[in-house]
C-alpha cells in the first residue's frame, strides 16, 4: 500500500512565523502535490512537483513556497504565516509522468491554525 | 480550463436508501474524472475513476458512477446506503493530457437510521 505521511496532524503558529509542513511518500512517486482544503471551497492546488528540484505553481501559490531536495520528500513553506492561511493542508503523490491517469494518494492532512 | 460543479453541499439519506451525489464537469478536452471520499479526520481516498474506457465505472464499497458526455455529468450512486458511508465526497476532473486535478467543493453525505 502507498503511504503518504505528513509531519504533524495539528499545528498552531503565530502570525509572522516561518512554518514548514513536511510530506513523505514511500512508493517512489515522481509527482507530489500540496493542497489546502477550506469549507465550501473544496481542495485548491498550491504547488506541485514532478521531479526532484522541479516545481510548478498551482492555483493559489501566493504566500507559499516549496522544496523538493529528495524524491520522497516535499515540503511546503509559509515564509511569514498569516491568519488567512489557517486551513487544512493535504499532501498527495502519484506515479509516472504528469500525463497519466494515475491516482493521487493523499496523506492524512495537517490542520494549521495561525493566531 | 476545466471545472467541476457538485450540486448540493449536504445530502441526507436514510440507511438502505439510494445514494445519488451529483457532479457536472466542464473541460475543453476529453476528461479523466474521479470521485474521492474523505472520512472524518482523514485524507482523501479514491473511490473510482473514469479514464475513457467503460462509461459505467465501479468502485470500492459498492459505489459506481456513469460518465455521460452529452450531459457532461459523472454522478455517483450506491443502491443502498450504510451508516459507514457518512463522509464528504469530492468529484475531480483532469483533462486528458493534463497534469492537474480540479476538485469540486464537496458534498457531505449524512446517513440516518
Amino acid at each position: 500500500d502507498v503511504k503518504v505521511t505528513q509531519s504533524s496532524r495539528y499545528l498552531v503558529k503565530r502570525t509572522g512565523e516561518k512554518v514548514f509542513l513536511e510530506c513523505v511518500q514511500d512508493m517512489d512517486h515522481e509527482n507530489m502535490f500540496w493542497y489546502r482544503q477550506d469549507p465550501g471551497l473544496g481542495l485548491r492546488l498550491i504547488y506541485f512537483s514532478y521531479d526532484v528540484k522541479m516545481k510548478e505553481k498551482g492555483d493559489i501559490p501566493e504566500g507559499y513556497s516549496v522544496s523538493r531536495e529528495k524524491k520522497e520528500r516535499f515540503s511546503l513553506i509559509l515564509e511569514s504565516a498569516s491568519t488567512n492561511q489557517t486551513s487544512m493542508y493535504l499532501c498527495a503523490s502519484s506515479l509516472v509522468a504528469p500525463v497519466s491517469t494515475d491516482t493521487q494518494y493523499f496523506g492524512p492532512g495537517t490542520r494549521l491554525t495561525v493566531l | 480550463a476545466q471545472s467541476v460543479t457538485q450540486l448540493g453541499s449536504h445530502v441526507s439519506v436514510s440507511e438502505g436508501a439510494l445514494v445519488l451525489l451529483r457532479c457536472n464537469y466542464s473541460s475543453s478536452v476529453p476528461p479523466y474524472l474521479f470521485w474521492y471520499v474523505q472520512y472524518p479526520n482523514q485524507g482523501l481516498q479514491l473511490l473510482l475513476k473514469y479514464t475513457s474506457a467503460a462509461t459505467l465505472v465501479k468502485g470500492i464499497n459498492g459505489f459506481e458512477a456513469e460518465f455521460k458526455k452529452s450531459e457532461t455529468s459523472f454522478h455517483l450512486t450506491k443502491p443502498s446506503a450504510h451508516m459507514s458511508d457518512a463522509a464528504e465526497y469530492f468529484c475531480a476532473v483532469r483533462p486528458g493530457g493534463g497534469n492537474k486535478l480540479t476538485f469540486g467543493t464537496g458534498t457531505q453525505l449524512k446517513v440516518e437510521l
